[in-house]
Protein backbone atom coordinates (compact mmCIF):
# COMPACT_ATOMS: atom_id res chain seq x y z
CA UNK A 1 0.00 0.00 0.00
CA UNK A 2 1.42 3.36 -0.58
CA UNK A 3 0.74 6.37 1.30
CA UNK A 4 1.33 10.48 0.79
CA UNK A 5 1.52 12.98 3.44
CA UNK A 6 1.20 16.88 2.98
CA UNK A 7 2.28 18.53 6.37
CA UNK A 8 1.54 21.80 5.32
CA UNK A 9 -2.39 22.68 4.85
CA UNK A 10 -1.74 26.09 3.67
CA UNK A 11 1.27 28.35 2.60
CA UNK A 12 0.81 31.81 1.13
CA UNK A 13 3.52 34.21 -0.81
CA UNK A 14 4.29 37.11 -2.69
CA UNK A 15 4.05 36.92 -5.91
CA UNK A 16 7.19 36.69 -8.12
CA UNK A 17 8.33 35.08 -5.16
CA UNK A 18 9.62 30.96 -5.23
CA UNK A 19 7.59 28.88 -2.72
CA UNK A 20 8.16 25.39 -1.92
CA UNK A 21 5.12 22.48 -0.94
CA UNK A 22 6.38 19.98 0.74
CA UNK A 23 5.49 15.83 0.20
CA UNK A 24 6.61 13.03 1.39
CA UNK A 25 5.32 9.71 0.94
CA UNK A 26 6.08 5.15 1.75
CA UNK A 27 6.25 2.89 -0.85
CA UNK A 28 6.81 -0.67 -0.70
CA UNK A 29 7.37 -0.70 -4.57
CA UNK A 30 11.00 -0.95 -5.95
CA UNK A 31 9.70 1.38 -9.32
CA UNK A 32 6.41 4.21 -8.96
CA UNK A 33 5.28 7.41 -10.22
CA UNK A 34 5.20 10.79 -8.63
CA UNK A 35 2.84 13.59 -9.03
CA UNK A 36 1.93 17.31 -8.65
CA UNK A 37 -1.68 17.96 -9.66
CA UNK A 38 -3.39 21.53 -9.37
CA UNK A 39 -7.09 22.35 -8.16
CA UNK A 40 -7.66 26.05 -8.79
CA UNK A 41 -10.90 27.26 -7.76
CA UNK A 42 -12.41 25.74 -10.41
CA UNK A 43 -11.78 21.86 -8.83
CA UNK A 44 -10.64 20.54 -11.63
CA UNK A 45 -7.43 18.28 -11.14
CA UNK A 46 -4.52 19.62 -13.63
CA UNK A 47 -1.21 17.71 -13.83
CA UNK A 48 1.67 19.67 -13.21
CA UNK A 49 4.81 17.74 -13.33
CA UNK A 50 5.48 14.06 -12.91
CA UNK A 51 8.42 12.01 -12.17
CA UNK A 52 9.62 8.69 -12.24
CA UNK A 53 11.25 6.88 -8.99
CA UNK A 54 14.47 5.31 -11.61
CA UNK A 55 15.06 9.04 -12.79
CA UNK A 56 17.82 10.32 -10.59
CA UNK A 57 17.41 13.76 -12.60
CA UNK A 58 14.62 15.63 -10.83
CA UNK A 59 11.59 16.72 -13.03
CA UNK A 60 11.28 20.02 -14.39
CA UNK A 61 8.14 22.29 -15.97
CA UNK A 62 9.04 26.02 -16.72
CA UNK A 63 8.52 28.00 -13.34
CA UNK A 64 7.77 24.26 -11.60
CA UNK A 65 10.21 21.83 -10.90
CA UNK A 66 10.60 18.82 -8.14
CA UNK A 67 12.99 18.29 -5.64
CA UNK A 68 12.97 14.03 -5.41
CA UNK A 69 14.85 12.31 -2.42
CA UNK A 70 14.63 9.24 -3.15
CA UNK A 71 16.03 7.51 0.11
CA UNK A 72 14.57 9.99 2.13
CA UNK A 73 10.93 9.38 0.73
CA UNK A 74 10.31 12.75 0.12
CA UNK A 75 9.11 14.93 -3.34
CA UNK A 76 8.75 18.61 -2.83
CA UNK A 77 7.47 21.22 -5.60
CA UNK A 78 9.08 24.25 -6.01
CA UNK A 79 6.97 27.21 -8.12
CA UNK A 80 9.48 29.93 -9.35
CA UNK A 81 8.50 33.24 -9.81
CA UNK A 82 4.78 32.76 -8.52
CA UNK A 83 1.95 34.23 -10.33
CA UNK A 84 -1.86 35.08 -8.85
CA UNK A 85 -2.89 32.24 -11.27
CA UNK A 86 -0.82 29.59 -9.67
CA UNK A 87 -3.30 30.34 -6.13
CA UNK A 88 -4.54 26.71 -5.95
CA UNK A 89 -5.15 23.21 -3.72
CA UNK A 90 -2.08 21.26 -4.54
CA UNK A 91 -2.22 17.51 -4.14
CA UNK A 92 0.98 15.13 -4.33
CA UNK A 93 0.24 11.14 -5.55
CA UNK A 94 1.85 8.30 -6.29
CA UNK A 95 1.22 5.17 -7.85
CA UNK A 96 2.46 1.75 -8.69
CA UNK A 97 3.66 0.94 -12.31
CA UNK A 98 1.93 -2.44 -11.88
CA UNK A 99 -1.19 -3.24 -14.43
CA UNK A 100 -4.11 -3.84 -12.23
CA UNK A 101 -2.47 -1.29 -9.61
CA UNK A 102 -2.39 1.54 -11.10
CA UNK A 103 -4.32 4.15 -8.81
CA UNK A 104 -3.26 7.35 -7.73
CA UNK A 105 -3.31 8.08 -3.98
CA UNK A 106 -3.40 11.42 -2.87
CA UNK A 107 -2.41 13.32 0.02
CA UNK A 108 -4.56 15.69 1.75
CA UNK A 109 -3.32 18.74 -0.61
CA UNK A 110 -2.04 22.33 0.42
CA UNK A 111 -4.00 25.17 -0.58
CA UNK A 112 -1.59 28.16 -1.76
CA UNK A 113 -2.63 31.42 -1.92
CA UNK A 114 -0.64 34.03 -3.98
CA UNK A 115 -0.71 37.61 -2.68
CA UNK A 116 -0.32 40.34 -5.43
CA UNK B 1 -5.91 19.71 -27.03
CA UNK B 2 -8.35 16.53 -26.33
CA UNK B 3 -9.69 16.97 -22.68
CA UNK B 4 -11.44 14.61 -20.71
CA UNK B 5 -15.37 15.48 -20.66
CA UNK B 6 -17.74 14.92 -17.92
CA UNK B 7 -21.27 15.39 -17.85
CA UNK B 8 -23.24 16.58 -16.17
CA UNK B 9 -21.00 19.46 -14.00
CA UNK B 10 -24.07 19.56 -11.12
CA UNK B 11 -26.58 17.03 -10.12
CA UNK B 12 -28.94 17.33 -6.91
CA UNK B 13 -30.88 13.90 -5.90
CA UNK B 14 -32.89 12.88 -3.37
CA UNK B 15 -31.30 9.81 -1.38
CA UNK B 16 -32.77 6.81 -2.65
CA UNK B 17 -32.23 7.73 -6.00
CA UNK B 18 -30.39 6.35 -8.77
CA UNK B 19 -27.86 8.79 -10.81
CA UNK B 20 -25.28 8.16 -13.87
CA UNK B 21 -22.50 9.99 -14.20
CA UNK B 22 -21.07 10.41 -17.70
CA UNK B 23 -17.65 10.63 -18.65
CA UNK B 24 -16.19 11.14 -22.60
CA UNK B 25 -13.00 10.01 -22.22
CA UNK B 26 -9.67 11.12 -24.34
CA UNK B 27 -10.30 9.28 -27.66
CA UNK B 28 -7.20 6.81 -27.85
CA UNK B 29 -7.28 6.01 -24.23
CA UNK B 30 -7.85 2.72 -22.73
CA UNK B 31 -7.72 2.80 -18.96
CA UNK B 32 -10.57 4.55 -17.18
CA UNK B 33 -10.75 5.51 -13.85
CA UNK B 34 -13.21 6.95 -11.42
CA UNK B 35 -12.32 9.06 -7.91
CA UNK B 36 -14.28 10.93 -5.53
CA UNK B 37 -13.51 14.21 -3.29
CA UNK B 38 -15.67 15.30 -0.44
CA UNK B 39 -15.60 18.51 0.05
CA UNK B 40 -12.37 19.73 2.06
CA UNK B 41 -10.70 16.13 1.97
CA UNK B 42 -8.53 14.46 -0.67
CA UNK B 43 -9.60 12.54 -3.40
CA UNK B 44 -9.86 9.00 -3.50
CA UNK B 45 -9.66 6.47 -5.85
CA UNK B 46 -13.08 4.69 -6.49
CA UNK B 47 -12.44 2.05 -9.35
CA UNK B 48 -10.12 1.38 -12.64
CA UNK B 49 -11.66 -0.09 -15.63
CA UNK B 50 -9.55 -1.74 -18.52
CA UNK B 51 -10.89 -3.78 -21.94
CA UNK B 52 -14.38 -3.70 -20.40
CA UNK B 53 -14.35 -4.73 -17.11
CA UNK B 54 -12.75 -3.80 -13.60
CA UNK B 55 -8.93 -3.96 -12.88
CA UNK B 56 -9.28 -2.64 -9.66
CA UNK B 57 -11.96 -1.22 -6.87
CA UNK B 58 -11.28 0.31 -3.46
CA UNK B 59 -13.70 -0.85 -0.70
CA UNK B 60 -15.39 2.75 -1.20
CA UNK B 61 -17.02 1.17 -4.41
CA UNK B 62 -19.44 -1.22 -3.19
CA UNK B 63 -22.83 -2.68 -4.11
CA UNK B 64 -24.38 0.25 -5.02
CA UNK B 65 -21.48 1.77 -7.13
CA UNK B 66 -20.88 0.20 -11.02
CA UNK B 67 -19.43 1.42 -14.23
CA UNK B 68 -19.89 0.65 -17.85
CA UNK B 69 -18.68 1.41 -21.19
CA UNK B 70 -21.63 1.50 -22.89
CA UNK B 71 -20.07 2.28 -26.36
CA UNK B 72 -16.80 3.09 -28.18
CA UNK B 73 -17.05 6.47 -26.02
CA UNK B 74 -18.76 6.85 -22.66
CA UNK B 75 -17.89 5.91 -19.15
CA UNK B 76 -20.34 5.97 -16.78
CA UNK B 77 -20.87 5.55 -13.15
CA UNK B 78 -23.77 4.68 -12.02
CA UNK B 79 -24.78 4.89 -8.27
CA UNK B 80 -28.11 2.86 -7.46
CA UNK B 81 -29.73 4.33 -4.45
CA UNK B 82 -27.96 7.66 -3.47
CA UNK B 83 -26.94 7.95 -0.18
CA UNK B 84 -26.02 11.58 2.15
CA UNK B 85 -22.41 10.58 2.42
CA UNK B 86 -22.24 9.95 -1.65
CA UNK B 87 -22.10 14.10 -1.46
CA UNK B 88 -18.91 14.44 -2.78
CA UNK B 89 -17.17 15.76 -6.46
CA UNK B 90 -16.55 13.04 -8.88
CA UNK B 91 -14.52 13.27 -11.23
CA UNK B 92 -13.30 10.19 -13.70
CA UNK B 93 -9.95 10.20 -15.48
CA UNK B 94 -8.35 8.02 -18.26
CA UNK B 95 -4.92 7.37 -19.69
CA UNK B 96 -3.17 5.79 -22.73
CA UNK B 97 -1.68 2.41 -22.93
CA UNK B 98 1.29 1.82 -21.36
CA UNK B 99 1.08 5.55 -20.13
CA UNK B 100 1.78 6.52 -16.32
CA UNK B 101 0.09 10.17 -16.38
CA UNK B 102 -3.74 9.97 -15.82
CA UNK B 103 -5.71 13.13 -17.20
CA UNK B 104 -9.03 14.34 -14.97
CA UNK B 105 -11.79 15.75 -16.11
CA UNK B 106 -13.81 18.85 -14.66
CA UNK B 107 -15.56 16.53 -12.47
CA UNK B 108 -19.13 16.42 -11.48
CA UNK B 109 -20.35 17.61 -7.98
CA UNK B 110 -23.01 15.54 -6.61
CA UNK B 111 -25.70 16.93 -3.84
CA UNK B 112 -27.79 13.96 -2.22
CA UNK B 113 -30.31 15.14 0.23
Amino acid sequence: AQTVTQSQPEMSVQEAETVTLSCTYDTSESNYYLFWYKQPPSRQMILVIRQEAYKQQNATENRFSVNFQKAAKSFSLKISDSQLGDTAMYFCASRAPDFGNEKLTFGTGTRLTIIP
Amino acid sequence: EPEVTQTPSHQVTQMGQEVILRCVPISNHLYFYWYRQILGQKVEFLVSFYNNEISEKSEIFDDQFSVERPDGSNFTLKIRSTKLEDSAMYFCASSEPGGETQYFGPGTRLLVL
